[in-house]
């Protein structure tokens, strides 16, 4: 059973306008989500992140919203830039119970920023 | 600069051969992950190492094996190597268990054929 789950494999977005990238989990132990951004032929690299005791953090363009009670988190990226395309990982990981401070990883949503 | 490196970049081997992927990191960090990425998966954990002589299963760890004799080096060894385990394969590195944020190789392209 996934426990993390990026619904959306795909998303297209004009440059200039915001990008929505959806993530919902499942285990109720998670308390800290991460997003990874990847580009082809490269390794994932850590973009942003949020712990279960807040609800939004922010980095320059970037913005993660975590609504526990729903069990999801976006990312949104403002302005979206064409260099923003790439394929962005959710990641979640516990620090009690069971997979202790592992990274569960979503399938992962491909963004196209389009000039 | 402080690193991850993985090598092969690409492989290509027949079945039932042992292959095994080198990773090495200079950070210094305690934690390693082997993770395996495929269409339609995502990323999924093969094993990991909290520190040296310690290593765990993750999800999908049948036909795999790793060591951890050094900080520096998480080799994955594919003892019989198979066509399901045609992947691309990441190693990963971080400080402790109590630092989220985890740094990836460049990744290894393995073709089982």
């Amino acid at each position: 059973d996934q426990q993390v789950k990026q619904n959306s494999p795909s998303l297209s977005v004009q440059e200039g306008r915001i990008s929505i990238l959806n993530c919902d989990y499942t285990n109720s132990m998670f308390d800290y989500f991460l997003w990874y951004k990847k580009y082809p032929a490269e390794g994932p690299t850590f973009l942003i992140s949020i712990s279960s005791i807040k609800d939004k953090n922010e980095d320059g363009r970037f913005t993660v919203f975590l609504n526990k009670s729903a069990k999801h988190l976006s990312l949104h990226i403002v302005p979206s830039q064409p260099g923003d395309s790439a394929v962005y990982f959710c990641a979640a990981t516990s620090y009690s119970g069971a997979g202790s401070y592992q990274l569960t990883f979503g399938k992962g949503t491909k963004l196209s920023v389009i000039p | 600069d402080a690193e991850i490196t993985q090598s092969p970049r690409h492989k290509i081997t027949e079945t039932g051969r042992q292959v095994t992927l080198a990773c090495h990191q200079t950070w210094n960090h305690n934690n390693m992950f082997w993770y395996r990425q495929d269409l339609g998966h995502g990323l999924r954990l093969i094993h990991y190492s909290y520190g040296v002589q310690d290593t765990n299963k993750g999800e999908v760890s049948d036909g795999y094996s790793v060591s951890r004799s050094n900080t520096e080096d998480l080799p994955l060894t594919l003892e019989s190597a198979a066509s399901s385990q045609t992947s691309v394969y990441f190693c990963a590195s971080r400080l402790t268990e109590w630092v989220t944020e985890a740094f990836f190789g460049q990744g290894t392209r393995l073709t089982v054929v």
